[in-house]
């Protein structure tokens, strides 16, 4: 069972590149989201989305873009990056409405801008 | 106030002792709660949700206060994979607007 599938686990960026993160999960959830997590702070939600074509903005959402490709696939995409979001990067998702229902995560992204 | 706070630790605990910690949130309004356990570099893993009468699973406990707005975690007769940084997350909603706040996490040392 794969669960929540995020790739890469690494990257290196310069400052003003820009790349996609790919999350996918296969158990049919509805709801999935994207997080970034900086040492010795909580995750934070960057964006969310409660269905298939739906997306809203979480605590962080500035300098990233998500779309919901169909019900498997969430991709967060950094459009200019900054050393600011050098952060470890977690997708996640979980059954019916957002938030209510315990989340299932992937093993973590780690971006790095230099 | 931050949000949703837990005593950053490290607990560092004999091996089968008891140990719980406690993780406070400011919306009184807050839903939902769980706990999850993050070991170090890995993704958080959810250790068990927090109904309103308390749950127990195994060695593990949670409550919730919901008149001094905190959810606590019991550890019973703990082991060394316990070792672990534990992690609360609290749901509210208004309307159509969601709130998922997690805490920094409480770092758990089990010692031998």
């Amino acid at each position: 069972n794969a669960g929540v599938t995020q790739t890469p686990k690494f990257q290196v960026l310069k400052t003003g590149q820009s790349m996609t993160l790919q999350c996918a999960q296969d158990m049919n959830h509805n709801s999935m989201y994207w997080y970034r997590q900086d040492p010795g702070m909580g995750l934070r939600l960057i964006y969310y989305s409660a269905s298939e074509g739906t997306t809203d903005k979480g605590e962080v959402p500035n300098g990233y873009n998500v779309s919901r490709l169909n019900k498997r696939e969430f991709s967060l995409r950094l459009e200019s990056a900054a050393p600011s979001q050098t952060s470890v990067y977690f997708c996640a998702s979980s059954e019916g409405t957002i938030g209510n229902q315990p989340q299932h995560f992937g093993d973590g992204t780690r971006l790095s801008i230099l | 106030r931050k949000e949703v706070e837990q005593d950053p630790g490290p607990f560092n605990v004999p091996e089968g002792a008891t140990v719980a910690f406690n993780c406070t949130y400011s919306n009184s309004a807050s839903q939902s709660f769980f706990w999850y356990r993050q070991d170090c570099r890995k993704e958080p893993k959810l250790l068990m949700s927090v109904y309103s009468s308390g749950n127990e699973d195994g060695r593990f406990t949670a409550q919730l206060n919901r008149a001094s707005q905190y959810i606590s975690l019991l550890i019973r007769d703990s082991k060394l994979s316990d070792s672990a940084t534990y992690l609360c997350v609290v749901y509210s909603s208004r309307r159509s607007n969601y709130q998922l706040i997690w805490g920094a996490g409480t770092k758990l040392i089990i010692k031998p």
